[in-house]
């Protein structure tokens, strides 16, 4: 099955600098790659998302990238502000398929003031 | 803004009993999903279901489990006999297809077996 693997489990940045967390996957047949930002006990929401057809998508502060041959794709947060601090997890998943995703183990990001 | 509901957002219950956790999931949907997340780790996958019928399960959904959609609105996780590692935060999740943005996670269900 596949084997997501999320790199830092921890990041501490200063405000306004940016932060780049990075994830890998295993199954070549996924296809779909979603970004979760996790405030402390709430629910995941979906920030950004990426198919395997593009290579990188942005969304003001926030763009993805994908390395299809590598298998590993980014979250870029830039200017980032104390507001950005949260646990954001990748996640992986085979669309036309069940869409059962996989997640990654999570990044916990600190945005010093 | 469509939201999936979860009932109820915390459930305490002595080890060896059985819960059931609801979910709502979005009307239109049709693919449904429970995800555990135990305290300060990561969301992991349980179970799918389409169709009436359970699409995939991971290793950690064992016979204990099971679930159900009793009606055409409610999607519901059996726990039979819990224990103290089913402690965790339980999300119910649902999907259209194509997938075009993402799972809607509910709120959540914080399980504690005590």
């Amino acid at each position: 099955g596949e084997n997501v693997e999320q790199h830092p489990s921890t990041l501490s940045v200063q405000e306004g600098d940016s932060a780049v967390i990075k994830c890998t996957y295993s199954d070549s047949a996924s296809n779909y790659f979603p970004w979760y930002k996790q405030e402390l006990g709430k629910r995941p929401q979906l920030i950004i998302d990426i198919r395997s057809n593009v290579g990188e998508k942005k969304d003001q502060r926030i763009a993805v990238t994908l390395n299809k041959t590598a298998k590993h794709f980014s979250l870029h947060i830039t200017e980032t502000q104390p507001e950005d601090s949260a646990v954001y997890f990748c996640a992986a998943s085979i669309q036309n398929n069940n869409n059962d995703m996989r997640f990654g183990a999570g990044t916990r990001l600190t945005v010093k003031p | 803004e469509p939201e999936v509901t979860q009932t109820p957002s915390h459930q305490v219950t002595q080890m060896g009993q059985e819960v059931i956790l609801r979910c709502v999931p979005i009307s239109n949907h049709l693919y449904f999903y429970w995800y555990r997340q135990i305290l300060g780790q990561k969301v992991e996958f349980l179970v799918s279901f389409y169709n009436n019928e359970i699409s995939e399960k991971s290793e950690i959904f064992d016979d204990q489990f099971s679930v159900e959609r009793p009606d055409g609105s409610n999607f519901t996780l059996k726990i039979r006999s819990t224990k103290l590692e089913d402690s965790a935060m339980y999300f119910c999740a649902s999907s259209a297809r194509p997938l075009n943005y993402g799972y809607t996670f509910g709120s959540g269900t914080r399980l504690t077996v005590v």
